[in-house]
């Protein structure tokens, strides 16, 4: 079955450290979309990637990196800069351009250690 | 600015009985409104998805509807099941230049037996 995948499912980061958060697709979708999920607020962007090796910043980029080296990969580095990381990160992806995202991931949750 | 308000923040309901969410929007121009559930600890699911035209769209046991004159939408379950449990998020497509979209909170739904 088509899909993405998201892993780890739990990360924990030290302090000053960096860590990369996968997110793999096989319904080969064109973009894909990075989000972030806090407890009572909706969904924000961090980054999304219309094409293989373009991407965009979305709302709240500082203190993240991607890459799209690859149509069916969108990884998303949370660098140390990234002072408040404790989140549950979504990846997402869809047929086309323009912001919709179609599928999910079954996302990551980041923790501070 | 554009706002996506879901109320109520969180509802227990018995099994079997109907309830109705509802979400506000001050996004302008519109384009589109979709309707979302997410599980605790998976990603969204699409629901419903309606244009400005488009005044009710069903999936099944739910309902969403759309009056674009008040900007407001709900979405109705019918006879709901312990598997409707879950989280709904209102998302709202701004149609301009990057077409992005703003996420409500969402509303907690518990469907108890």
């Amino acid at each position: 079955d088509g899909g993405i995948t998201q892993s780890p499912k739990y990360l924990f980061r030290k302090e000053g450290q960096n860590v990369t958060l996968s997110c793999e697709q096989n319904l080969n979708h064109d973009a894909m979309y990075w989000y972030r999920q806090d407890p009572g607020q909706g969904l924000r962007l961090i980054y999304y990637s219309q094409i293989v090796n373009d991407f965009q910043k979305g709302d709240i980029a500082e203190g993240y990196s991607v890459s799209r080296e690859k149509k069916e990969s969108f990884p998303l580095t949370v660098t140390s800069a990234q002072k408040n990381p404790t989140a549950f990160y979504l990846c997402a992806s869809s047929t086309g351009q323009g912001y919709q995202p179609q599928h999910f991931g079954d996302g990551t949750r980041l923790s501070i250690l | 600015k554009n706002q996506v308000e879901q109320s109520p923040q969180s509802l227990i309901i018995l099994e079997g009985k109907n309830c109705t969410l509802q979400c506000n929007y001050t996004v302008s121009p519109f384009s589109n409104l979709r309707w979302y559930k997410q599980d605790t600890g998976r990603g969204p699911v699409s629901l419903t998805i309606m244009t400005f035209s488009e005044n009710t769209k069903s999936n099944g046991r739910y309902t969403a509807t759309l009056d674009a004159d008040t900007k407001q939408s709900s979405l109705h379950i019918t006879a709901s099941q312990l598997s409707d449990s879950a989280s709904y998020i209102c998302v709202v497509r701004v149609m301009e230049y990057g077409n992005k979209l703003v996420f409500g909170a969402g509303t907690i739904l518990r469907v108890k037996s």
